[in-house]
């Protein structure tokens, strides 16, 4: 099956942890994404990356880390610096016509 | 002007009636405008998306609205059904650029 997939489903982050979220896609696609959503809000952009070994921060970088070695892969690591991480953080796959496939999602909560 | 502003932010809907979900955007240069579909816990799927080319599109129950003189569009789902409740997006983009959310519309259909 082609398509996205994000690990965990549900993860929990103690103080002053870092935190790392996968996101795998085998659609070969060149663009990769990572959004943020808390309830009742819209998606908010964290990073994005149009090539391997490229990215660009988003609206809301600050707190967060990404790199992009594989096409396929895209992780997002939350890091102690992020001071309200708690969120449904969800990953993308898109394609120049700027169709993006959204994975599952993963939830996080700060204990 | 890269904001897309999205109404209303909830709507409730008898069963067989037609929510209309209204977007505007201020960038003249977005030329790619999807609607996304969000179950609770779940990420956002595509539903249907529309180019500034045309007035109208249809897929199914679905239909977008295009006006691009007012720099508007909407989303209508005819004879909407219980399982249409979900939360619904429109965004826009233009080229290999991020894609625009709006903030997002919570519809409830009621039997």
């Amino acid at each position: 099956d082609g398509g996205i997939t994000q690990s965990p489903k549900y993860l929990f982050r103690k103080e002053g942890q870092n935190v790392t979220l996968s996101c795998e896609q085998n659609l070969n696609h060149d663009a990769m994404y990572w959004y943020r959503q808390d309830p009742g809000q819209g998606l908010r952009l964290i990073y994005y990356s149009q090539i391997v070994n490229d990215f660009q921060k988003g609206d809301i970088a600050e707190g967060y880390s990404v790199s992009r070695e594989k096409k396929e892969s895209f992780p997002l690591t939350v890091t102690s610096a992020q001071k309200n991480p708690t969120a449904f953080y969800l990953c993308a796959s898109g394609t120049g016509s700027n169709e993006q496939f959204f994975g599952p999602g993963t939830r996080l909560t700060v204990l | 002007q890269q904001q897309v502003k999205q109404s209303p932010q909830s709507l409730i809907v008898q069963k067989g009636g037609i929510p209309i979900i209204n977007c505007a955007y201020e960038n003249t240069a977005f030329d790619y405008f999807p609607w996304y579909q969000q179950f609770p816990g779940k990420g956002p799927a595509l539903l249907i998306a529309i180019r500034p080319d045309v007035s109208e599109k249809k897929e199914g129950r679905f239909t977008i609205s295009f006006n691009k003189s007012a720099k508007q569009f909407s989303l209508h789902i005819m004879d909407s059904q219980p399982g249409d409740s979900a939360t619904y997006f429109c965004a826009a983009s233009r080229g290999y650029q991020k894609v625009t959310f709006g903030t997002g519309t919570k519809l409830q259909v009621i039997p």
